[in-house]
């Protein structure tokens, strides 16, 4: 079964502070790791999808970068806006194609 | 539509009532997913589509649950004799094969 784990639940970072959140993951052969944004009491938006090992992606202030047992989310100089939920999820071929969700961290910035 | 449109915002139904709720997918996608967040950051799978055949059922409680994605139609997802442990939100989700996958808004149910 798959498995993901994030890591810090929870994070709170002074506007400008750079910080890097974990997501780790057991599966049975990797399709795709998302990583969504979850504002309170709305949907999940959609940021990243990364397929393979050492690929990277970049959107603003976001970095998503994959290796063989984990990715990364860095917040570079992030604002209060960024202030939500990062929920991190997988595909695999084990799986079906049903997204196997972490359960977020929760990130805070502050002025 | 350019987004995932998902009706109603919210409902509420007595313990052992129906509910029926709707998704409309992102235009060209050819897949649907619902899942169901009971607490706060959990997700728990229960049915997709690939157009309007079942996809994957294996989240689906099959007794009460039921869904369908027709032609022309929204997806629904009906839950028959609703129960109190049904109260979450429900999120509707589209995507082509193996590609970027978008969430609605969702609908949450009250069950009272």
């Amino acid at each position: 079964e798959d498995q993901v784990t994030q890591s810090p639940e929870a994070l709170r970072l002074q506007e400008g502070e750079s910080s890097s959140l974990n997501c780790s993951y057991t599966v049975s052969g990797l399709r795709g790791l998302f990583w969504y944004r979850q504002d309170p009491g709305k949907g999940p938006e959609f940021l990243f999808t990364l397929y393979s090992a050492g690929e990277e992606k970049e959107k603003e202030r976001l970095k998503a970068t994959l290796t063989k047992k984990e990715s990364f989310l860095h917040i570079t100089a992030p604002k209060p806006e960024d202030s939500a939920t990062y929920l991190c999820a997988v595909t695999s071929a084990g799986g079906g194609n049903k997204l196997t969700f972490g359960t977020g961290t929760q990130l805070k910035v502050e002025l | 539509g350019e987004e995932v449109a998902q009706t109603p915002k919210h409902l509420v139904r007595g313990e052992g009532q129906k509910a029926k709720l709707y998704c409309a997918p992102i235009k060209g996608h050819s897949y649907v997913f619902w899942y169901q967040q009971v607490l706060k950051n959990e997700f728990k799978f229960l049915i997709s589509f690939q157009n309007e055949n079942v996809f994957d059922e294996t989240g689906m409680p099959k007794e009460r649950f039921s869904a369908k994605c027709l032609p022309n139609s929204p997806c629904s997802l009906e839950i028959q004799a609703t129960k109190l442990e049904d109260s979450a939100v429900y999120f509707c989700a589209s995507s082509q094969p193996e590609r970027d996958r978008f969430f609605g808004p969702g609908t949450r149910l009250t069950v009272l």
